[in-house]
């Protein structure tokens, strides 16, 4: 089975900090996407960054930076001096490539909070 | 292209009513699903198809009916409404292969009194 965790359910920082996301997935699949999606306040689903198993290479995006590391389950997201427009929620995603109809299956979610 | 489509955007139901959420893509994506998500539990998947003709069971599928006649169209139906059901539901597709991107509509906000 397959399972995605975000243990931060909200975070809340200053307007020009960095923050970090957690997330944390179990799968017996060697074979994997992962993915970080955003929603903000509007409520639309908006795709950020996909990563598939076989790249650990970290990815840096403007001010946003994905640390994928495989040793530890682990695929967290940064944001590098934050802004106000930064605020929303947070997905974490993974999707077995083989098994289970390559379905996609979520985290919890964080709601980040960047105060001016 | 409009992408994913759904309707209606909002909709208040009644115990027991039925109703059909609407999703539509004009991708020619294979692959299409219904999540539902609520409060601290992030999307779960209701049901999902790869191809017309082909419907799959998702993670919470109970009360909850779904069929792919074209590839363009994949309708939710609630045969008998229940609180529980209250929720936001989204429809998404992508083309067939697993690496690609998931492609969502905008959500049906659904309240069950």
């Amino acid at each position: 089975a397959q399972k995605v965790t975000q243990a931060q359910t909200e975070i809340s920082v200053v307007e020009k900090e960095d923050v970090t996301l957690d997330c944390v997935y179990e799968t017996r699949d060697t074979t994997y996407y992962l993915f970080w999606y955003k929603q903000p306040p509007s409520g639309e689903l908006v795709f950020l960054i996909r990563r598939n198993s076989f790249d650990e290479q970290n990815e840096i995006s403007g001010r946003y930076s994905w640390n994928f590391q495989k040793s530890t389950s682990s695929f967290n997201f940064t944001i590098t001096a934050s802004q106000v427009v930064d605020s929303a929620v947070y997905f974490c995603a993974l999707r077995p490539v083989y098994n289970q109809g390559g379905k996609l299956v979520f985290g919890q979610g964080t709601e980040l909070s960047v105060k001016p | 292209n409009a992408g994913v489509t759904q309707t209606p955007k909002f909709q208040v139901l009644k115990t027991g009513q039925s109703m059909t959420l609407q999703c539509a893509q004009d991708m020619n994506h294979e692959y299409m699903s219904w999540y539902r998500q609520d409060p601290g539990m992030g999307l779960r998947l209701i049901h999902y198809s790869v191809g017309a003709g082909i419907t799959d069971q998702g993670e919470v599928p109970n009360g909850y009916n779904v069929s792919r006649s074209t590839t363009e169209d994949f309708p939710l139906r609630l045969l008998s409404a229940a609180p529980s059901q209250t929720s936001v539901y989204f429809c998404a597709s992508r083309p067939g292969l697993a690496g690609q991107e998931q492609y969502f509509g905008p959500g049906t906000r659904l309240t069950v009194t």
